[in-house]
């Protein structure tokens, strides 16, 4: 069974402040997703990483894609009140199924 | 044009009733599934149509029906639930069901309270 750790599962900082999630596995994902979910909504899609090595940049947000396509981060750069919500890191299994394995998710308060 | 869309919103049903979670989706994927969150918790898989077939049940209790009329529609027949089975319910979709690169875009949730 592929696992997909996600750290840290909380984070409170101040308006401002950097800051990195980070998503590890053992095991190799055909891609990778990040997204952004607000209480009682769905989760919304910020990149998908497909390449080893690979780093998108989505305004103050840089996702990068691990050479072996096993882990990925999140970093964000001065950190807005808006940004506070729920970060959540899935991977697309290398396997057959193509299932999508989630990893647990980084609750993020930024403070003004 | 990335959208998913469910409905209803909020769906509130007793223990005898019988509901359906409707979902929609018009960018050509071929791929629907449906996710169940509880608060607090990442998404977990359900069912997964592939070309209009069923081709994941993640052990899912029989009270959950899902059903795909076509391509672009995911419903999922309610009957019989347990005030337990309270939670967002998640319908996504993507182009294929696998293969590289390929993407999951989630609609906003249905938010069922079982009472």
């Amino acid at each position: 069974t592929q696992l997909l750790e996600q750290s840290p599962q909380f984070l409170s900082i101040q308006e401002g402040e950097n800051l990195t999630v980070y998503c590890n596995s053992s095991s190799v994902f055909s891609s990778l997703q990040w997204y952004r979910q607000e209480p009682g909504e769905g989760p919304v899609l910020l990149v998908t990483v497909v390449t080893g090595g690979e780093v998108k940049k989505l305004k103050r947000l840089t996702f990068q894609f691990g050479d072996a396509r096993k882990d990925s981060s999140l970093h964000i750069t001065a950190a807005q009140t808006g940004d506070t919500g729920l970060y959540l890191c899935a991977g697309i299994d290398g396997g057959s199924q193509g299932n999508l394995i989630f990893g647990k998710g980084t609750k993020l308060s930024v403070k003004p | 044009d990335t959208e998913v869309t469910q409905t209803p919103k909020h769906l509130v049903m007793g223990m005898t009733n019988k509901k359906s979670l409707k979902c929609e989706q018009h960018m050509g994927h071929r791929a629907m599934y449906w996710y169940k969150q509880k608060a607090k918790k990442p998404p977990e898989l359900m069912f997964v149509y592939s070309y209009e077939k069923l081709s994941i049940n993640e052990s899912v209790p029989s009270r959950f029906s899902p059903e795909c009329p076509n391509s672009s529609l995911l419903n999922l027949h309610l009957h019989a639930l347990q005030p337990e089975d309270s939670a967002l319910y998640l319908c996504a979709s993507s182009q294929v069901d696998r293969g590289y690169g390929n993407t999951i875009y989630f609609g906003e949730g249905s938010w069922l309270t079982v009472v």
